[in-house]
């Protein structure tokens, strides 16, 4: 049964740069795709960007300009960095994985908070 | 850009009862590429339904998904109290690349 679970600073100051990390246990990395979204409070979700096994990114237009997402097979580990966050960049974000068109696996979420 | 637009915003039913949940694209889409999901408080969202109709790997039967072009239902049988949560509806293939609805909050009446 995969697994996936996050960690990352959960409290940033305006300005800096969000890193989060991604584990994948217990399941294949190559073949899918690997997404993280995000979700500010009492709102919906937002697809931030994906990554698959061999490092080929897509990202949402709206956050390209500041996002990367970056994989490291040898660890089965995916990264998301945010640089220049605000308080609108508060929110939980989740990795998951993804067949093309969907996610059927999701990590438990971190709360990054964004405040001088 | 494809606009997903969900009603009601909010349900209220008893459970035992039937819950249907709408999806409307503002443009016509691929039925291949609509997905549920069900988010309870504080949980990660769970992959209900993908192409529009086919059920995820445990997802109880008393779930169907229908729909084509515009619209796509969720329906959900014989209410169970663990049903109540909120409901996104998630398409691909559009710019950006995976869009959500804003979502149906079943709630106990």
């Amino acid at each position: 049964q995969v697994q996936l679970q996050q960690w990352g600073a959960g409290v940033l100051k305006p300005s800096e740069t969000l890193s989060l990390t991604c584990g994948v246990f217990g399941g294949s990395f190559s073949g899918y795709y690997w997404s993280w979204l995000r979700q500010p409070p009492k709102k919906g979700l937002e697809w931030i960007g994906r990554v698959n096994h061999s490092g080929f990114t897509k990202y949402n237009p709206s956050l390209e300009s500041r996002v990367t997402i970056s994989v490291d097979t040898s660890k089965n580990q995916l990264s998301l960095e945010l640089s220049s966050v605000t308080a609108a960049d508060t929110a939980v974000y989740y990795c998951a994985r993804g067949e093309v068109d969907y996610f059927d696996h999701w990590g438990q979420g971190t709360l990054v908070t964004v405040s001088s | 850009e494809i606009v997903l637009t969900q009603s009601p915003g909010t349900l209220s039913l008893s459970p035992g009862e039937r819950a249907t949940l709408s999806c409307r694209a503002s443009q016509s889409v691929s039925s291949s590429y609509l997905a549920w999901y069900q988010q309870k408080r504080g949980q990660a969202p769970r992959l209900l339904i993908y192409g529009a109709s086919s059920r995820a790997t445990g997802i109880p039967d008393r779930f169907s998904g229908s729909g084509f072009g515009t619209h796509f239902t969720l329906t959900i049988n014989r209410l169970d109290p663990e049903d109540f949560a909120v409901y996104y509806c998630q398409l691909y293939g559009s710019s950006p690349m995976y869009t959500f609805g804003q979502g149906t909050k079943l709630e106990i009446k």
